[in-house]
């Protein structure tokens, strides 16, 4: 069965460093989407995409985020200077039509430690 | 704004005992509604959606209906297993023209044998 994957599973960086979370996306799949959850809280959105521009993003999706889908396959979360805040696991999904009660398939996530 | 909010946890069961995990919710509009599972070491799956009042989901033994009266979808299962220990979110979609699931803070589910 098609899944999401995400990689690396567990991140460590210095606070102040570039960090780039990757996702392959279920290959026909056309909308994709970043959350992330902080230990302890819920899982927030952070952007959706689709036909390679952002269709939706939150508050939390500043300037220090920017999404890319640089291929044909992979989808990426990149965070320009990390703080400490931004320790979280990250998670990437997708979905193959655009409706209000479609079902998002998620990736196993990527912990991100940020010290 | 819209939320979700839901039984904190953790939950441990007895294998065979009933399960419900309560979730209420805020929301303008219509929203849908959904229960997502993630079993250890893996990703968020959909268990079971809603999209209009008095609608029931439904996958697996387990059950939630939209009660739009008492804005809720309650998780219930009758006979839960050991293999349905896992973290379960509820999440809603405030309306039909967006995407972005609003989740939970989850509930973990423990079974014993």
């Amino acid at each position: 069965e098609p899944e999401v994957t995400q990689t690396p599973s567990h991140q460590v960086t210095q606070m102040g460093q570039e960090v780039i979370l990757r996702c392959v996306p279920i290959s026909n799949h056309l909308y994709f989407y970043w959350y992330r959850q902080i230990l302890g809280q819920k899982v927030e959105f952070l952007v959706s995409f689709y036909n390679n521009e952002i269709s939706e993003k939150s508050e939390i999706f500043d300037d220090q985020f920017s999404v890319e889908r640089p291929d044909g396959s992979n989808f990426t979360l990149k965070i320009r200077s990390t703080k400490l805040e931004d320790s979280a696991m990250y998670f990437c999904a997708s979905s193959p039509i655009r409706t209000g009660n479609n079902e998002q398939f998620f990736g196993p996530g990527t912990r991100l430690t940020v010290l | 704004g819209d939320s979700v909010t839901q039984m904190e946890g953790p939950v441990t069961l007895s294998e065979e005992a009933f399960l419900t995990i309560n979730c209420t919710y805020t929301a303008t509009g219509y929203p849908s509604l959904f229960w997502y599972v993630q079993y250890p070491g893996e990703g968020l799956q959909l268990l079971l959606k809603a999209t209009k009042a008095d609608d029931k989901g439904s996958n697996k033994g387990f059950e939630a209906t939209y009660r739009k009266e008492t804005t809720s979808f309650h998780l219930e299962k009758g006979s839960v297993q050991v293999s349905d220990s896992a973290v379960y979110f509820c999440a809603l979609i405030p309306n039909q023209a967006g995407t972005a699931l609003i989740f939970g803070k989850g509930t973990t589910l423990s079974v014993s044998s």
